[in-house]
């Protein structure tokens, strides 16, 4: 069965960071692309980045480009999401995915606010 | 970035009826390889989202036939027959195409 467990999500403060991660079984984890999508409260679905499988390409919004970034240790079958200088627009349940979106997590809630 | 415009913003229906859902994009979601990557999420309430169809009309495994998925280029439909109560919550349409994917806003279905 796969299973994608996100931790991490907290209350921080405007400006400070944070790291998601996300720990993948039931599936080969270095055969896949896999993606941070996230959904501010009573919001809609974003798109925050993706990696391929290999961990050599990243891809980001603009919104989030330069203050994020995300990894993957195969090894550990893990995915990470680094968020610097957070803003109060980041407060969001953070998901992860796998490939094309067809296996979520459960989320993860970060809250940004002094 | 590709704009997806999803109508109707919400849908109020009865168990038994059919209903239908459009998500227009602002261009082609044609990709270089041809296929074209246009998903139907739906998130529950109080849940995770799940990606229902993909490539327009695949149905993802244990979907039931009752959804289906349409379209081409830039103009796509979800159409759920005979609505049951577990098909309540928000449908989301999903381009995968082109950088950044984006979301349509949602439709939020409900009972009558």
């Amino acid at each position: 069965e796969v299973q994608l467990v996100e931790s991490g999500g907290g209350l921080v403060q405007p400006g400070r960071s944070l790291k998601l991660s996300c720990v993948a079984s039931g599936f080969t984890f270095n055969n896949y692309w896999m993606t941070w999508i996230r959904q501010a409260p009573g919001k809609g679905l974003e798109w925050v980045a993706s990696i391929t499988n290999t961990g050599g390409s990243t891809y980001y919004p603009d919104s989030v480009k330069g203050r994020f970034t995300i990894s993957r240790d195969n090894a550990k079958s893990t995915l990470h999401l680094q968020m610097n200088s957070l803003r109060s627009e980041d407060t969001a349940t953070y998901y992860c995915t796998r490939g094309r979106f067809v296996y979520w997590g459960q989320g993860t809630l970060v809250t940004v606010s002094s | 970035d590709v704009v997806m415009t999803q109508t109707p913003p919400s849908l109020s229906v009865a168990i038994g009826q059919s209903v239908s859902i459009s998500c227009k994009s602002s261009q082609s979601l044609v990709a270089s390889d041809k296929n074209t990557y246009l998903n139907w999420l739906l998130q529950s309430p109080g849940r995770s989202p799940k990606r229902l169809i993909y490539q327009v009309s695949k149905l993802d495994s244990g979907v039931p036939d009752r959804f289906s998925g349409s379209g081409s280029e830039k103009d796509f439909t979800l159409k759920i027959s005979r609505v049951e109560a577990e098909d309540l919550g928000v449908y989301y349409c999903l381009q995968g195409t082109h950088l950044p994917y984006t979301f349509g806003a949602g439709t939020k279905l409900e009972l009558k």
